[in-house]
């Protein structure tokens, strides 16, 4: 069964710093892997996702995320973040082959200090 | 375009009533799915429709929830009768079809139910 973990439940950033939020996750293959960011009273919007190809990702915002199959990871960065930033954010892995139900991870709560 | 549709966005009720949600998908979206987002984790799958048939309902409680698409387009889930730990928001999601390329799933704001 394919599983996802996001280690750290809250990060506090301050503003015009560097992010990066961790995703380690469980599959038996290469899976699809995609970032979503929740706001408060918002659904879930996709800030990126890869397949496969390139293990640099770019997405909306600013954001990208590396893949590296070694370590199982797909971690989220930003070079600079700002206060409208803050949010949940969640890892997810869906099963190639379809546009199947995702398992995610339990997010990570972004607070940006000013 | 316009998104996903639900209603209500908001639910208060009693344990042991019963509660339905609606959803309206993006328009020519032949896949649909319900998710449960309890307080602190995560999206859970419950179902997933392909047009009006079920793909997975693994993760649905058959025992006390419910749902069905019927037409191929709204869908509604219901819960009877509700239990205190049913208390989540559910979010609904669409995407173009099941295939082997990938397509983006689109979220809805959500139901939040809230279970006394």
């Amino acid at each position: 069964a394919q599983s996802v973990t996001q280690p750290d439940i809250h990060i506090t950033v301050s503003e015009g710093a560097s992010l990066e939020l961790r995703c380690n996750y469980s599959y038996g293959a290469t899976p699809y892997l995609f970032w979503y960011v929740q706001s408060p009273g918002q659904g879930l919007q996709l800030l990126l996702k890869y397949f496969s190809g390139d293990t640099l990702v770019q997405g909306i915002k600013g954001f990208e995320a590396e893949f590296k199959r070694s370590q199982s990871s797909f971690n989220l960065r930003k070079p600079s973040v700002h206060w409208s930033d803050a949010a949940e954010y969640f890892c997810a892995v869906g099963e190639r082959g379809g546009a199947d139900g995702l398992t995610f991870g339990k997010g990570t709560h972004l607070i940006i200090q000013p | 375009e316009a998104g996903v549709a639900q209603s209500p966005r908001y639910k208060i009720i009693e344990k042991r009533q019963s509660v339905a949600f609606w959803c309206n998908p993006i328009s020519g979206h032949a896949t649909l799915y319900w998710y449960q987002q309890i307080l602190g984790q995560g999206p859970k799958l419950l179902i997933q429709f392909q047009n009006n048939g079920v793909v997975d309902d693994s993760q649905l409680p058959k025992d006390r929830f419910s749902a069905e698409r019927l037409k191929g387009v709204d869908s509604t889930l219901k819960i009877q009768p509700a239990k205190l730990e049913d208390s989540a928001v559910y979010l609904c999601a669409s995407s173009l079809e099941r295939s082997v390329s990938y397509n983006e799933q689109f979220f809805g704001p959500g139901t939040r139910l809230t279970v006394l």
